[in-house]
């Protein structure tokens, strides 16, 4: 089974900084089926990046994922209030797998 | 405009039964692979169960695998997970989600479930 790894734990930016969020899975997973999502306090989670580099709809270009192999992350190149969540990876292969996720807090 | 909405969860004592269900509108819920994904209070997001979209497939999370079945409706548009034996540990908020080539594009708001005497 993969486990994915996300890293940090925590991180604590400002608004405008840039902000690298790390996702690093046990053995070499398919960026096809690598994805990120944002989830606020009290709601659903939303889908960001889907095939490791693919913005959903409606995402903005602030946003942007990369990786291949073992290691993938996800930018977010100027931070806004809104950005402020947790994020999670997430993996497809024989089953679906989580992180267990980067909180972004207000520094 | 893609919508899922969750409902049956409430407070259940261990060891009983519930279903939840899942309205989906605004799309073509027949041609979706549909999976559960749920969010223990304070944790992170955990799989739970996938259905393909013709009924003729589905996947379990192993510490789930047994006690809950997944299961759908196209004529209704609607997605079911019957969760039987609960335990302490399934109380959560379980998300109805869409997939989309493995990632999943659109949730619900989420059903509470909790397990307590």
């Amino acid at each position: 089974e993969i486990v994915l790894t996300q890293a940090p734990g925590t991180l604590s930016l400002s608004p405008g900084e840039r902000a690298t969020l790390s996702c690093r899975a046990s053995q070499s997973v398919s960026s096809r089926y690598l994805a990120w999502y944002q989830q606020k306090p009290g709601q659903a989670p939303r889908l960001l990046i889907s095939g490791a580099s693919s913005r959903a709809t409606g995402i903005p270009d602030r946003f942007s994922g990369s990786g291949s192999g073992t290691d993938f992350t996800l930018t977010i190149s100027r931070l806004e209030p809104e950005d402020f969540a947790v994020y999670y990876c997430q993996h497809y292969g024989n089953s679906y797998t989580f992180g267990q996720g980067t909180k972004l807090e207000l520094k | 405009e893609v919508q899922l909405v969750e409902s049956g969860g409430g407070l259940v004592q261990p060891g009983r039964s519930l279903r939840l269900s899942c309205a989906a509108s605004g799309f073509s819920f027949s041609i979706y692979w549909m999976s559960w994904v749920r969010q223990a209070p304070g944790k992170g997001l955990v799989w739970v169960s996938r259905i393909n979209s013709d009924d003729g497939d589905r996947l379990y999370a192993d510490s789930v695998k047994g006690r809950i079945t997944i299961s759908r409706d196209n004529a209704k548009n609607t997605l079911y997970l019957q969760m039987n034996s609960l335990r302490a540990e399934d109380t959560a908020v379980y998300y109805c989600v869409r997939e989309y080539w493995g990632s999943f594009d659109f949730w619900g708001r989420g059903t509470l479930v909790t397990v307590s005497s």
